[in-house]
């Protein structure tokens, strides 16, 4: 079993939809969770952290729930630019776990 | 101030022949890690560098990776001899702190991608 989860997608929305992604992970003794960005052929970049009591920045919405180890991120107003790869993390040590990486693409 | 940077770019060798990554991270960067991302798979961490010295290195695939960091700043990993399995995108990162990871305090470079014919 991996050790996050996120389901490949790809997710085709039109612009201003809202869409939400979510992620399970295994290790309970994960400290910390982000969502990261990734654009084709770029870098992974921070998007935001996630944290029990959810978060939002701006048009993005993260929530963790740590009973059910799962993670989600929630986009309203989606515009063309939020087309990218969405990658779940969590860091139940020093390191970064990744998921597998969400694909959206918002089209016109 | 100049992000990770990574070098070359894109690299295309044959099976067996030897190929070394650089990374230069963001200057007073203690921490530099590699990680990879294998086509259709997860990115995977490979190790962490403090300053000069190996901190974790559970992720080294194998013992054709070698991974050196001399006085604690650029870093290279070098595939010898290279196997159609390496094939994939080699990413550097680096954080001004240990805890980086768990602040989300790090920052990645473009990537090398490397292509094992």
């Amino acid at each position: 079993r991996k050790e996050v989860e996120q389901d490949p997608g790809p997710f085709n929305v039109p612009e201003g939809a809202t869409v939400a992604f979510n992620c399970t992970y295994s290790n309970s003794a994960s400290q910390s969770f982000f969502w990261y960005r990734q654009d084709c052929r770029k870098e992974p970049k921070l998007l935001m952290s996630v944290y029990s009591s959810g978060n939002e920045d701006g048009r993005f919405t993260a929530q963790l729930n740590r009973a059910s180890q799962y993670i989600s991120l929630l986009i309203r107003d989606s515009k063309l630019s939020d087309s990218a790869t969405y990658l779940c993390v969590v860091t139940p040590t020093d390191k970064l776990i990744f998921g597998t990486g969400t694909r959206l693409q918002v089209f016109p | 101030e100049a992000g990770v940077t990574q070098f070359p770019s894109h690299s295309v060798i044959e099976k067996g022949q030897t190929v070394t990554l650089r990374c230069d991270p963001i200057s007073g960067h203690d921490n530099l890690y590699w990680y990879r991302r294998v086509m259709g798979k997860e990115i995977k961490f490979l190790l962490h560098f403090v300053k000069e010295s190996k901190q974790d290195e559970s992720g080294m695939p194998n013992n054709r990776f070698l991974a050196e960091r001399t006085g604690g700043t650029y870093s290279t990993l070098k595939v010898q001899p290279a196997e159609l399995e390496d094939s994939g995108v080699y990413f550097c990162a680096s954080s001004q702190w240990v805890s980086g990871p768990r602040t989300g305090e790090l920052f990645f470079g473009e990537g090398s991608r490397l292509t094992v014919l």
